[in-house]
């Protein structure tokens, strides 16, 4: 089983700052596999990244994703207020049994 | 992209079962994987369960396996979530997910609003 483990837990920034936040996989996650989520307190999550780096529909480009093997990033260029949201990284794997996992999060918070 | 409107929450005991549906619309159901994410409350997220779009085959978490069972009508455009054997730690906001196809596959474009589960005596 692929274990998921971001950082940091939790981001303190400004609007205008940069956000980078990591997730870091237990053994290696194939690119295609990577995903990364945005939850707003009180809604469902909403797709960002899929692929490790491709941007789902409507996402603004200042959101892009990066990385391979068990180290992904994703990197906010400019924060806007309403970019303050949990974070959350997701994977795919085949091994043993088709599994799906998640990483336990980041928040990030308006400093 | 399409809607899912998911319901069948409520309070449960311990041991006693109860199952969740979804409805889908906007989208061809039946050439989508579905599954169901959960959140505890102040937790994260958690996947549970997925059935695929091609042939019903199920995927189960470790610690649901035996007592949850995904299925799907393909006819009503639904999924369904039969719960058995709850726990208290089952107690969780479930969420309806479609998975992505094409270049986006594995990944889960669109949710439902969520429904609560409580386990407790």
């Amino acid at each position: 089983e692929i274990v998921l483990t971001q950082s940091p837990g939790t981001l303190s920034l400004s609007p205008g700052e940069r956000a980078t936040l990591s997730c870091r996989a237990s053994q290696s996650v194939g690119s295609d596999f990577l995903a990364w989520y945005q939850q707003k307190p009180g809604q469902a999550p909403r797709l960002l990244i899929h692929g490790a780096s491709s941007r789902a529909t409507g996402i603004p480009d200042r959101f892009s994703g990066s990385g391979s093997g068990t180290d992904f990033t994703l990197t906010i260029s400019r924060l806007e207020p309403e970019d303050f949201a949990v974070y959350y990284c997701q994977q795919y794997s085949t091994s043993p049994s088709p599994m799906y996992s998640f990483g336990q999060g980041t928040k990030l918070e308006i400093k | 992209e399409g809607k899912l409107v998911d319901f069948g929450g409520g309070l449960v005991q311990p041991g006693r079962s109860l199952r969740l549906s979804c409805e889908a619309s906007g989208f061809n159901f039946d050439d989508y994987a579905m599954h169901w994410v959960r959140q505890a409350p102040g937790k994260g997220l958690e996947w549970v369960a997925g059935i695929n779009w091609s042939n019903g085959r199920t995927a189960y978490v470790d610690s649901v396996e035996g007592r949850f069972t995904i299925s799907r009508d393909n006819a009503k455009n639904s999924l369904l979530l039969e719960m058995n054997s709850l726990r208290a730690e089952d107690t969780a906001v479930y969420y309806c997910v479609k998975e992505c196809r094409g270049v986006c596959l594995y990944a889960f474009d669109v949710w439902g609003q969520g429904t609560l589960v409580t386990v407790t005596s």
